[in-house]
């Protein structure tokens, strides 16, 4: 079973909307953290947002808030006032507490293109 | 900030030959370095766990004695690729981290191979 699952290969958006982008993740750990990243066409993963496990609250960064419906293990991102800089592809990952106490790589899940339109 | 880079951005090498790929740390000590892989139009794929000083771990399916790891220091991590073939070209990226089990990765702009 995939572990993240975005179900949007893509999306279109109109400049200045809201837009959510969908991730659900599968995993037995109790301690896990969640991240979405932006890669644009240049290949570089930018770090938007990240929601451990524990936290209370929802996640924010500037227009980015992470929506963390932790029973429905969901963790959509979302982008308030959408720009045509935002066009690019998104990442939701996931990195595991594992079992060695040292840091632990990343999952991805397959994307989401977001294209903004005029 | 955390800076992390890659070194070469792109690279064609012929089939057969090895090409070895740098990361590193530019202004912080990465106990940890993460290797990825991204094939075109796909998800990144973690292929191995390099600790400074110890022997790289391994995901399923990745051979070690093809992609071969080192982390000779805290701000170095190399990555090459043995007797490349064409299948091997893909876009690699590293990322970096401080150390402990809760913090961010930072990554590298990637490197693109391609093998002719």
């Amino acid at each position: 079973a995939q572990k993240i699952t975005q179900t949007q290969p893509g999306m279109f958006v109109q400049e200045k909307e809201a837009v959510t982008l969908d991730c659900t993740y599968d995993t037995s750990d109790p301690s896990y953290g969640l991240f979405w990243y932006k890669q644009p066409s240049s290949g570089e993963m930018i770090f938007l947002i990240y929601q451990g496990s524990y936290d209370q609250q929802n996640a924010t960064e500037g227009r980015y808030s992470l929506n963390f419906q932790k029973a429905r293990k969901s963790a959509n991102l979302v982008i308030s006032a959408s720009q045509l800089g935002d066009s690019a592809m998104y990442f939701c990952a996931m990195r595991e507490s594992g079992s060695g106490g040292g840091a632990d790589g990343l999952t991805f899940g397959k994307g989401t293109h977001l294209i903004i339109q005029p | 900030g955390a800076v992390v880079s890659q070194h070469p951005s792109w690279v064609i090498c012929k089939s057969g030959t090895s090409v070895k790929i740098e990361c590193r740390s530019l202004d912080f000590q990465a106990t940890t370095m993460f290797w990825y892989r991204q094939f075109p139009k796909q998800s990144l794929m973690l292929m191995a766990t390099s600790n400074e000083g110890s022997k790289a771990t391994y995901e399923q399916g990745v051979e070690k004695d093809k992609f071969l790891i080192n982390h000779a220091s805290l701000t170095l991590s190399t990555l090459t690729v043995t007797s490349a073939h064409p299948e091997d070209s893909s876009f690699y990226i590293c990322s970096a981290t401080r150390g402990g089990t809760n913090d961010e990765q930072y990554f590298g702009p990637g490197t693109r191979l391609t093998v002719t």
